[in-house]
């Protein structure tokens, strides 16, 4: 199965501020049709996950542009710009690209 | 508009079957997959299968041997059956159009 791993574990930023989360998979990430199957959730506190980037840089319908992803093929990062109260939650990073899908353990962003 | 949600006992003993099903609305189920995705409380993000557009399915392998998804086309709704429920299994479950809607989620406690 491939593995994605988080860093950090939680993140406790200023509003205003930006913040970045790590994702690194054990594998390559990037099919053979040039694809790179990395997406991005939150999980605000008692809510379903909400879609925010898909196939590693894309913004979802929807989703401030304060939210943009980058990466490789291996390492991935969620950069949120001018963080809100709002953004406060779990950011999960998941893989589409082989089976088992698999999601990252998440990263907790709290507000100071 | 796109909607999802998730049926079901809430309650379901050890060792027995666990029945879901997902009525979806504002999208055919022709034409998009949903899968189905889990959550312990307290805990991350599980993926545990998917029932394509085409009608095909995949599963987690961890589960593949408990798990069966199917659909209805005509009623809009997909099906979740795990047998030999544990404590373990004690979860939100969650269906998801392409990761892009989420239903509410429903919580299923696996006690005696």
């Amino acid at each position: 199965d491939i593995v994605l791993t988080q860093a950090p574990l939680s993140v406790s930023v200023t509003p205003g501020e930006s913040a970045s989360i790590s994702c690194r998979s054990s594998k390559s990430l990037l099919s053979s049709k040039g694809i790179t199957s990395l997406y991005w959730y939150l999980q605000k506190p008692g809510k379903s996950p909400q879609l925010l980037i898909y196939r590693m840089s894309n913004l979802a319908s929807g989703v401030p542009d304060r939210f943009s992803g980058s990466g490789s093929e291996t390492d991935f990062t969620l950069k949120i710009s001018k963080v809100e109260t709002e953004d406060v939650g779990v950011y999960y990073c998941a893989q589409f690209l082989e089976y088992p899908f698999t999601f990252g353990s998440g990263t907790k962003l709290e507000i100071k | 508009e796109v909607q999802l949600k998730e049926s079901g006992p809430g309650l379901v003993q050890p060792s027995q079957t666990l029945s879901l099903t997902c009525t979806v609305s504002g999208f055919s189920l022709t034409d998009y997959s949903v899968h189905w995705v889990r959550q312990p409380p307290g805990k991350g993000l599980e993926w545990m299968g998917v029932m394509w557009s085409g009608g095909s399915t995949a599963y987690n392998s961890a589960l593949k041997s408990r798990l069966s998804i199917s659909r209805d086309t005509s009623k809009s709704q997909v099906f979740l059956k795990m047998n030999s429920l544990q404590t373990e299994d004690t979860a939100i479950y969650y269906c998801t159009r392409d990761t892009a809607y989420w239903g509410q989620g429903t919580l299923v406690t696996v006690s005696s």
